[in-house]
């Protein structure tokens, strides 16, 4: 069965240093998303992607982060200068394009630690 | 901003005992999905429900979706040590393919073999 994968799968990182996050989604969906989740909490959405731009971001996708679909596979997510609060689960999720079916399909994420 | 609330936080279950977990939202939803996240695991997909007072079920597990589409429930009968993990409803605004999904605060159960 197709997956989403996702690499590191743990990343330590110094406060103010970039991380860049990489996720593959399953080959035939469309849309794209990055949600975070700290420890313990609820998934928060980060961001949507579709048609190479994105579609919505929430307040927490601030100008410290990005995202790109660099080629017709990989979907990254950009932390310019982290910081200690950054420090979360990270899941990318991708789904296809049906009329009826909107179930995402999780990544099983990236843990970051920020220190 | 849209939220959605689940209750209770914690559930702890003796085996074989039933498990509901309740979810509401601030706003009217087009549609909801229900996630299993195991410990240390991601978001599983489990179903959808779209209709004003779809109940849906899965083997063990009842789907309801409220009259007012603002509400779901999720009940499990004769839960199994595999029902472990937390369990999240998550609403969706509108019926766009790239619409996002707003999480509630899930529902944590645990079995007492």
């Amino acid at each position: 069965e197709p997956e989403v994968t996702q690499t590191p799968s743990h990343q330590v990182t110094q406060m103010g240093q970039e991380v860049i996050l990489r996720c593959v989604p399953i080959s035939n969906h469309l849309y794209f998303y990055w949600y975070r989740q700290i420890l313990g909490q609820k998934v928060e959405f980060l961001v949507s992607f579709y048609n190479n731009e994105i579609s919505e971001k929430s307040e927490i996708f601030d100008d410290q982060f990005s995202v790109e679909r660099p080629d017709g596979s990989n979907f990254t997510l950009k932390i310019r200068s982290t910081k200690l609060e950054d420090s979360a689960m990270y899941f990318c999720a991708s789904s296809e394009w049906d009329r009826d079916r909107y179930e995402q399909y999780f990544g099983p994420g990236t843990r970051l630690t920020v220190t | 901003g849209q939220q959605v609330m689940q209750i209770p936080q914690y559930q702890h279950v003796q085996e074989g005992e039933d498990f509901t977990t309740y979810c509401n939202s601030s706003t009217t939803l087009s549609n909801i999905q229900w996630y299993k996240q195991r410990p240390g695991g991601h978001p599983v997909f489990l179903i959808q429900l779209v209709k004003s007072g779809e109940v849906k079920k899965q083997k063990r597990l009842t789907f309801q979706f409220g009259e007012a589409k603002k509400n779901s429930s999720l009940h499990i009968t004769a839960t199994q040590t595999t029902d472990v993990g937390t369990y999240f409803c998550a609403g969706r605004a509108s019926n766009f393919g790239n619409e996002k999904l707003t999480f509630g605060t899930g529902t944590r159960l645990t079995i007492i073999p």
